[in-house]
Parts: structure tokens; sequence; C-alpha cells
């Protein structure tokens, strides 16, 4: 089983939905957890951070599930620019610190 | 623009060639990590330096592969007789491990790499 699973998609909404990503780990010791946005051929961009309780910023809403040990991202109001593959990552080996990354969800908002 | 920069940007070698690949991090992070990744899979950790001590190389990074951050600054990463199977790009991440509890890490822009 994979460190970090992700739901490859493609997911194809129209403009406006709501759609929402979940991502699980398998360490259940994991403490931080982020949400990168890639677009095609270029680097990963933080899009947010997974503490405990999770955060909201604008038009996104992630969540932290530790019992279930997964996170999600919540994408609300979606726009043609969300079109992106969404990775989530999980810090991993302690004072390493090294991010272990799904394969990414790929989103498609369309016109 | 994170900061992070990569150079160069794009690399096409023959198999069997040496190649090389420089990252300079933001000014005050000590710690500068690399990943590799390949078409339609997210980022794999290779090895990490805190100022210019290596402290951690994965598995993926075999012996054709070498990593120096000689002043703590930039880092270079050198692939030795390179082969097909290395064309990926090659990601440089920054991190200030400020012990405050954000431990986000800044990504370059990579270095794409093909191998005919």
């Amino acid at each position: 089983r994979k460190e970090v699973e992700q739901d490859p998609g493609p997911f194809n909404v129209p403009e406006g939905a709501t759609v929402a990503f979940n991502c699980t780990y398998s360490n259940s010791a994991s403490q931080s957890f982020f949400w990168y946005r890639q677009d095609c051929r270029k680097e990963p961009k933080l899009l947010m951070s997974v503490y405990s309780s999770g955060n909201e910023d604008g038009r996104f809403t992630a969540q932290l599930n530790r019992a279930s040990q997964y996170i999600s991202l919540l994408i609300r109001d979606s726009k043609l620019s969300d079109s992106a593959t969404y990775l989530c990552a999980e810090a991993y080996g302690g004072a390493t610190n090294k991010l272990i990354f799904g394969t990414g969800t790929l989103l498609a908002v369309q016109p | 623009d994170t900061g992070v920069s990569q150079n160069p940007r794009h690399k096409i070698t023959k198999r069997g060639q040496n190649v090389t690949f420089r990252c300079d991090p933001i000014s005050e992070h000590n710690r500068l990590y690399w990943y590799r990744q390949t078409l339609g899979q997210g980022p794999e950790f290779l090895t990490y330096f805190q100022n210019e001590a290596q402290l951690e190389k994965s598995r993926l990074l075999s012996d054709r592969f070498s990593a120096e951050r000689p002043k703590g600054s930039f880092s270079t990463l050198e692939i030795q007789r390179t082969e097909q199977g290395d064309s990926a790009m090659y990601l440089c991440a920054s991190f200030p491990a400020t012990g405050r509890g954000d431990n986000e890490q800044f990504f370059g822009p990579g270095t794409r790499l093909t191998v005919l």
C-alpha cells in the first residue's frame, strides 16, 4: 500500500460547482499535511497547510480526519483557473521533514 | 516566484552522458531538499541537506547520483552515465527549519531532464 493515496481523477466539473478531493495516509504518527497545486509542466505551489483541525482560505477548505487517516480539500464555486493537479503531501520522518506526495488529482473545470 | 531558483530549466542529453543541476534556495533557509517527479506521479524524495551536511538519501538515489551543498548555500545534483529512466523533472525545495511549527517547503521551477 502506498503511503499517501489519491484518486488520480480526472474530475470534470462545471464552473461554479463544489468539488472535494480526499487523500489517505498510512503513517498515523504524521503531524503535518499539505495541499499543493501543480499546473502542467510547472512546479508544485503550496495551496494550504492542514494542521489538526484544518483551515479555510477563501473558496478552499482543508480538513484533517485523524481517526480515519485522511485529509480533504473542498473547492467551492469552481473557477476555470482552478483547473490543475492537486497534490496532497505529508511531512514524514520527524526531524527530516521530507514530503511524501500522492500521485495528484487532476481537476478540469469546464465552462 | 518562491525565491528558489534552478538551472538549467531544461536539459536534453544522450544516454551515458553526465549532467549537473544547480539549485539556489531562499537565502535564509538552512534546509534544502531534492525531489524527482515523473509523468503522472507526485514528487519523490531523493535527499536533503541541513546547511552543508547531507543527512538523508533515498534508495532512489543510486550510485550514479551525487549531491553536494559545499557552503550551505546552493546545491548541485549530478547524474553520471545517464539512463533513459532518469528522464524526469528534478525539483529542489527550500525550508527554513525555524522550529516555529510552520514547515512548508517552497519549490523551485525544476529542471526537466530528457535522456535520449
